[in-house]
Order: structure tokens, then C-alpha cells, then sequence
């Protein structure tokens, strides 16, 4: 299956800063997607991202908050904007390929 | 809408014991069902999933599920837990049609004792 590179793995940052997200993919993959681990919770789908088009968001999730890029079939990148306290959670990316829904390890995020 | 319930939060077992983690899922149509392991600071393993065919699915790792249609269910198992399988435990069903998306249970997060 496909291996994903998220960077960074964790990170502390200052309210009203932004962050951004790195998964790097080892082969090409059409479907990318971001997710949200808030503490002790399961896992949300914040966007898809498809390479060639805009991120698609679920309710409750806005690009102006999570802006989201998909250069190319192997790279996405999500950006944590005006971070607060309750942005803080794991946010993990995922690919689909033939062999189903890998995921990356995860950035741990903490807003102080 | 589809959902994924796991009514345990935690279990607590003693190594070598039996292990069955409960999931329930609400879904119109045959669904695509997945369990994933969460070790801690890692990201999600797949441990097996079930599509069609066979109800009771062979994972990694000896673990087990077995999809039940008329419960609407699909627990996983293990005969005999191991100190490293403590983790935390995501069932997870695949919607379909225009966005296909897994919609995750909350989890059940699993301590072994020695």
C-alpha cells in the first residue's frame, strides 16, 4: 500500500498563528483527504482533495479556516489558519489507492 | 444519514483472554466496513474490511470480524489478546454514491493487563 509522509509529526503554536500540514505520497493518487482528531474524539473528515480541482469541505469546515492545496497526485498540503485553543487536535491525511484507505501517522497540533 | 456506533469506550482485558470489540452501523445499502488500530502517536492501520462475500473476515495480526446484516453489526475479535495490542480501535463504514467517504465510530480504547 501506499506510504505517507506527514510533516511536521507535532507542533506548538501561538493563538491567531497559522500552521500548515504537509503528506507526501510515495505514488500517485487521485483521492486525498484531511482529517481531524480532536482529543478523545474520533476521526472527522475536514476535505477531499482531488489534484486538478478545489478541495471539497464537509459541513461544518470552511477554506478559509482549513485552506487546502493539491499541486500534483503525490503532495496536498492543509493550512491551519487563526488557530485557536479548540483547533487543537491531530490531524491526519489519507489516500485511497486499489488497495484501500492508508493514512499518514498524523501531526499533533496544540494551540496555546 | 450513515453512522458507526461503538458503545464501548474502554475495555479492559488480561493478556491471553478473549477479546470482542462491538460495532454497529446504520446504512441503507450493503456497506463497506473497516476496522483500523490506533497505537498511540501512530496513525491508522487497517485490520481488515469487508465488502461482500464471506461474513466473517480473517485480519492481521489474528484478529477477526464477522458481519452480521440482520444486527446491523460487525465486531471484531480475537481469541487471545497480547500486551501489544493495546491501542485504541475505529470502526468505520464507507458511504457511497456522490461522495464516498468513511464516517468513523468513536473508537474503543483497549488496555491489556498483564
Amino acid at each position: 500500500s501506499a506510504v505517507i509522509s506527514q510533516k511536521p509529526s507535532r507542533d506548538i503554536c501561538q493563538r491567531g498563528t497559522s500552521l500548515t500540514i504537509q503528506c507526501q505520497v510515495d505514488s500517485q493518487v487521485t483521492m486525498m483527504f484531511w482529517y481531524r482528531q480532536q482529543p478523545g474524539q474520533s476521526l472527522t473528515l475536514i476535505a477531499t482533495a482531488n489534484q486538478g480541482s478545489e478541495a471539497t469541505y464537509e459541513s461544518g469546515f470552511v477554506i478559509d479556516k482549513f485552506p487546502i492545496s493539491r499541486p500534483n497526485l503525490t503532495f496536498s498540503t492543509l493550512t491551519v489558519s487563526n488557530m485557536s485553543p479548540e483547533d487543537s487536535s491531530i490531524y491526519l491525511c489519507s489516500v485511497l489507492t486499489v488497495r484501500g484507505y492508508t493514512f499518514g501517522s498524523g501531526t499533533r497540533l496544540t494551540v496555546v | 444519514a450513515q453512522s458507526v456506533t461503538q458503545p464501548d469506550i474502554h475495555i479492559t482485558v488480561s493478556e491471553g483472554a478473549s477479546l470482542e470489540l462491538r460495532c454497529n452501523y446504520s446504512y441503507g445499502a450493503t456497506p463497506y466496513l473497516f476496522w483500523y488500530v490506533q497505537s498511540p502517536g501512530q496513525g491508522l492501520q487497517l485490520l481488515l474490511k469487508y465488502f461482500s462475500g464471506d461474513t466473517l473476515v480473517q485480519g492481521i495480526k489474528g484478529f477477526e470480524a464477522e458481519f452480521k446484516r440482520s444486527q446491523s453489526s460487525f465486531n471484531l475479535r480475537k481469541p487471545s489478546v497480547h500486551w501489544s495490542d493495546a491501542a485504541e480501535y475505529f470502526c468505520a463504514v464507507l458511504t457511497q454514491g456522490g461522495s464516498e467517504k468513511l464516517v468513523f465510530g468513536k473508537g474503543t480504547k483497549l488496555t491489556v493487563n498483564p
